[in-house]
This record gives C-alpha cells, structure tokens and sequence, in this order.
C-alpha cells in the first residue's frame, strides 16, 4: 500500500529531552513537509524539503531540526530549544510540481511533561 | 503576512441539508487553492486543488468554486450525510516559496442523522 507512515502516534517527553519523529513515505514523492497543529489554528509548515540533501526552513522552524538522507524518510527531530514543544505535527509529502496536492501521514501528538 | 480566513468555524446541519462554507485569500500574486478534508483520527485528504479563476471542480456530492480575483472560494455539499463530518481546510499557494501552502484554520462540520 502506498502511503505515509508517521510514528509514534503519541509521543511523552521529559521537558529538556530531544526527541525524533519519524516520516516515511512510498510514493516516490521528492517534496516533504512537517506541519505543526495547536488548538484553533492553522497548520503551520516547520520545514521542507524539495529534494534529497536539501531543506528549507518554514514559518517556525526555530528550536526544531529536520535532515533528508534518503527520498523515503524525512525525520523531524524537536530540541529543548522549542520553547512550547507540545502539539500535534503531521507530515505530508507532494510530487515536486508546486500546485500539487500534498499526502498527509496520520500525525504524531507530542506531549512534553 | 499572507492570511488564509475560512468561516464558519464550526456548523451544525442536519442529514439532508446543502450547506457551504467560503475560503477567502490574498487576491495578489494567486498561484493555487486547495480544500482538504480531515475527518477525525485520520488524515487530511485532498479535495480538489484549483488554479484558474472561474474553475468549478465537483467530486460527488461536494463541489468548489474559485473566485481569484476577489480573493474567495465555496465549498458546497449538496445533502449533507453523517459520513461528511469533518473538518474542511483550505489553503493557498503564491507560488513563491517553492509553492508551499498557506492554511486556514478550518471549518468543522458536523451532520446529525
């Protein structure tokens, strides 16, 4: 089946601790992107990449880290820089044409405790 | 600042009902318009994504309209069902930005049988 894979769905993290969110596709898409959710707003992008070896950093790129070794996988890693750390992020992949519609993974609700 | 506004927020309609709900946008530098739905516990999927002014796109009982011009689009449902609960999401592309999307924050729409 083809499709994005995003785990865990629900992640726990100690205040202070990075953690790694992982991104998978198999669509053989070369655009990916995380997006982040908070109550009563907007997805907004964090980064992206067009292509392997290269990302750019979105809207609120600051105190997360992201890399794009291989087409498949775009892991999204948040430091103990994000000062409000805990929402609900979801990963989306795209052909490289940009009026194409983006495939979304099923999310991973982060916690920090 | 590029703003994407959706309204209502949130409706509540009864099965059978048509109902619509308006996506408005920078009327400037328009590259793409895309709806999603996003029905709860899953993922976000893509409507329809609309460039042209004047495009209408149907996909069932659902269907959009484009106004570029004056910066807004419809989403109608004609006979609103329980299974059409969800949240509606639209987002526009500039085209500048490697066409990354700009997201409202979304209609909810909820169908009693």
């Amino acid at each position: 089946d083809g499709g994005i894979t995003q785990s865990p769905k629900y992640l726990f993290r100690k205040e202070g601790q990075n953690v790694t969110l992982s991104c998978e596709q198999n669509l053989n898409h070369d655009a990916m992107y995380w997006y982040r959710q908070d109550p009563g707003q907007g997805l907004r992008l964090i980064y992206y990449s067009q292509i392997v070896n290269d990302f750019q950093k979105g809207d609120i790129a600051e105190g997360y880290s992201v890399s794009r070794e291989k087409k498949e996988s775009f892991p999204l890693t948040v430091t103990s820089a994000q000062k409000n750390p805990t929402a609900f992020y979801l990963c989306a992949s795209s052909p490289v044409a940009a009026y194409n519609e983006q495939f979304f993974g099923p999310g991973t609700r982060l916690t920090v405790l | 600042i590029l703003n994407v506004e959706q309204s209502p927020q949130s409706l509540h309609v009864q099965e059978g009902d048509s109902t619509n709900f308006t996506c408005s946008f920078p009327s400037s530098n328009f590259y793409a318009l895309h709806w999603y739905r996003w029905e709860t516990a899953k993922s976000p999927e893509a409507l329809f994504v609309m460039t042209l002014n004047g495009d209408e796109k149907k996909k069932g009982r659902i269907s959009a309209t484009l106004n570029t011009k004056e910066g807004y689009s419809y989403l109608y449902i004609k006979g609103s069902q329980p299974e059409d609960s969800a949240t509606y999401l639209c987002a526009f592309s500039d085209g500048g930005s490697q066409g990354n999307l700009i997201f409202g924050k979304g209609t909810k729409l909820s169908v009693k049988p």
